[in-house]
């Protein structure tokens, strides 16, 4: 039974067009985030969710969106894709924000052609 | 804000030899310092973390040491194996803010 779990694994598409990405936790976790893992392993923190209410919101392109539905969902939709959004996409929790371990999802693999 | 730099950026060592990388943070009020492993393909994991009261904490093969005054921190990995060749990744908070990673650091241990 997966702690976090993402959807899909792997996304290949065009320049232009909207993708959403979807994660969910069952470890009970207040503290939600997306992470941006780019071709040279930097992981950048994008998104930070604390019981639904966003709290952390990165120097990131308007085009990315996140939405969390409720505390065990996180999701994270792209506008007006671009070459430069390839990369690996990893959802993560913990117990509260900087409150210790962070538990990431499997990552997915975003490609853009 | 906080700004975490991670040295080196590859190592590669024999098997059976130790391997030590170093990472120093810039917000002297950060005082939680995780290392997280992330094997090819998979997800990053914690291995070992340090909260600011300790100068030291060792788990088997692997061991933190912290050094407050200098802001620097190592993670020090003793009898290499195979197994532990990976991108390991140290970060540092202030405690209730966000987790800055460093830039990562290539292990390889060659057999």
């Amino acid at each position: 039974d997966t702690a976090v779990s993402q959807t899909p694994k792997y996304l290949v598409t065009q320049m232009g067009n909207d993708k959403s990405i979807k994660c969910e936790q069952n470890l009970g976790h207040d503290t939600m985030y997306w992470y941006k893992q780019d071709s040279k392993k930097f992981l950048k923190i994008m998104f930070s969710y604390n019981n639904k209410e966003l709290i952390i919101n990165e120097t990131v392109p308007n085009r990315f969106s996140p939405k969390s539905p409720d505390k065990a969902h996180l999701n994270l939709h792209i506008n007006s894709l671009e070459l430069g959004d390839s990369a690996v996409y990893f959802c993560a929790t913990s117990g509260g924000p900087g409150t210790g371990e962070l538990f990431f999802g499997e990552g997915s693999r975003l490609t853009v052609l | 804000g906080e700004n975490v730099e991670q040295h080196p950026s590859t190592l590669s060592v024999q098997e059976g030899d130790s391997a030590v990388i170093k990472c120093t943070y810039s917000d002297s009020a950060s005082n939680y310092f995780p290392w997280y492993k992330q094997e090819l393909g998979k997800r990053p994991q914690l291995i070992i973390d340090i909260r600011s009261n300790v100068g030291e904490k060792k788990d088997q093969r692997i061991a933190v040491t912290l050094n407050k005054t200098a802001k620097h921190f190592s993670l020090h990995i003793t009898e290499t194996q195979p197994e532990d060749s990976a991108v390991y990744f140290c970060a540092a908070s202030r405690y209730g803010n966000k987790l800055v990673f460093g830039a990562g650091t290539i292990l390889r241990v060659k057999s």
